[in-house]
């Protein structure tokens, strides 16, 4: 079974440019979750999908970032424009569906951001 | 507002020592509890998960416990391997919510 997919594995970018990670998750998994790991820190949600619909973006910065599904599968998150302190790993996850007691959540290798 | 802390941050020891890394959770209404491993520059590798009605998980020489009413997690790891050096995460997830809050991870060094 083929794992989370991410890409790009690396990207350097100069602060105020736009920047766009893909994920895709493993095939079936309705749950897609997006999470920034900034360095020594535990993972943080910015956004959950259920298929194409938002669950949570509760802690999403809306005025820079953005995130879509759109047909339930794949997903992108782009950040416009960026700042420094958006140097961070991007983390994209999947599981099977909510409501499942038992679901387990399934990483990509994620995304190394840096803003220089 | 679910908080999970992770003690110690760091650990060092030798080979073959058995070693347990604590997590606790301020918010006992969990809807399981997942242990993962992080290797440097790489993501999030699952290794145990135990559901809100189980007391403990097992895999190979990883043994997780939870006492949800406590707020604690336990994951001890038997016979240590230089292999096993990694950070380790621990993440809730709530009864009201399907994401993951993390834990700042645990950096354990095992030393041949």
């Amino acid at each position: 079974e083929a794992g989370v997919a991410q890409s790009p594995r690396y990207k350097i970018i100069e602060k105020r440019q736009s920047v766009a990670f893909w994920c895709n998750p493993i095939s079936g998994h309705a749950t897609l979750y997006w999470y920034q790991q900034i360095l020594g820190q535990g993972p943080k949600l910015l956004i959950q999908f259920q298929n194409n619909g938002v669950v949570d973006d509760s802690q999403l910065p809306k005025d820079r970032f953005s995130a879509e599904r759109l047909k339930g599968v794949d997903s992108t998150l782009k950040i416009q424009p960026a700042k420094l302190e958006d140097s961070a790993v991007y983390l994209c996850a999947s599981s099977l569906e909510m409501g499942r007691k038992n679901t387990e959540a399934f990483f990509g290798q994620g995304t190394r951001l840096t803003v220089v | 507002k679910q908080e999970v802390t992770q003690i110690p941050a760091a650990l060092s020891v030798p080979e073959g020592e058995n070693l347990v890394l604590n997590c606790s959770f301020t918010d006992s209404a969990i809807y399981n509890l997942q242990w993962f491993r992080q290797d440097p520059g790489k993501g999030l590798t699952s290794l145990l998960l135990i559901q809100s009605s189980q007391r403990e998980q097992t895999s190979g020489r990883l043994n997780a416990s939870l006492d949800k009413s406590s707020g604690r997690s336990t994951l001890y790891i038997a016979a240590s391997q230089p292999g096993d050096s990694a950070t380790y995460l621990c993440a809730v997830r709530g009864n009201y919510g399907q994401n993951f809050v993390f834990g700042p991870g645990t950096r354990l060094s095992v030393l041949p």
